[in-house]
């Protein structure tokens, strides 16, 4: 099946660090979407990106859609403790009746006192 | 608000035993999806369902069985409990994709399954 590589697969820096990882695919998708998930809890949704070169923010989060529909970046800027967990990227390719989507294998996130 | 909800939150099981996980959202959602997450492996998708009355494979069905009698509700089956299906099992429902819904995924908080 689809395989997307995340990377890095886990960071450690410091409160007010920036933050970068990525999603590259060998297929195309036609909806990236950002996840975080906390310890315990089930995937929660970040940004959703519908459109190659689209840039969107959310609050001190930044993802964009490759223009090649093979990848998407997310950038957090000004990191604070509640930033900690783990980051999956996804990719969709909506034909109807047929929406899954694939995962990324996450990007574990640790904020160094 | 609710959302999606599953049941049980924790279950341990002897090999060889068969359980249901539930699975129930109150977002009227066409679409349901049952995934299955291990370390280092991000989600995979056991199940998925279009609609009432409808189940599809995923890319890991072996060993799961699923029904979606009501539409609010997404039931996986376990016939005969392995050690390789201990797992944290995550629930999520979703629109279509169309012009207003675009196929968000909403999910519940998990079941973690251990099978000794």
């Amino acid at each position: 099946g689809q395989q997307l590589n995340q990377s890095p697969q886990s960071m450690f820096i410091q409160e007010g660090e920036d933050v970068s990882m990525n999603c590259t695919s060998s297929s195309i998708f036609n909806t990236w979407l950002w996840y975080k998930q906390d310890p315990g809890e089930g995937p929660v949704l970040l940004i959703a990106l519908y459109k190659a070169g689209e840039l969107t923010s959310n609050g001190r989060l930044t993802a964009q859609f490759g223009i090649t529909r093979k990848d998407s970046f997310l950038n957090i800027s000004a990191s604070i403790p509640s930033d900690v967990g783990i980051y999956f990227c996804a990719g969709l390719i909506s034909n109807f009746g047929n929406e899954k989507l694939t995962f990324g294998t996450g990007t574990r996130l640790t904020i160094i006192p | 608000n609710a959302g999606v909800t599953q049941t049980p939150k924790f279950r341990v099981l002897k090999t060889g035993q068969s359980m249901t996980l539930l699975c129930a959202q109150d977002m009227n959602h066409e679409y349901m999806y049952w995934y299955r997450q291990d370390p280092g492996m991000g989600l995979r998708l056991i199940h998925y369902s279009v609609g009432e009355g409808t189940t599809a494979k995923g890319e890991v069905p072996d060993g799961y069985n699923v029904s979606r009698l009501k539409k609010q509700n997404f039931l996986l089956g376990l016939e005969s409990a392995a050690p390789s299906q201990t797992s944290v099992y995550f629930c999520a429902s979703s629109y279509p994709s169309g012009v207003l819904a675009k196929n968000i995924q909403y999910f519940g908080a998990g079941t973690r399954l251990s099978v000794l």
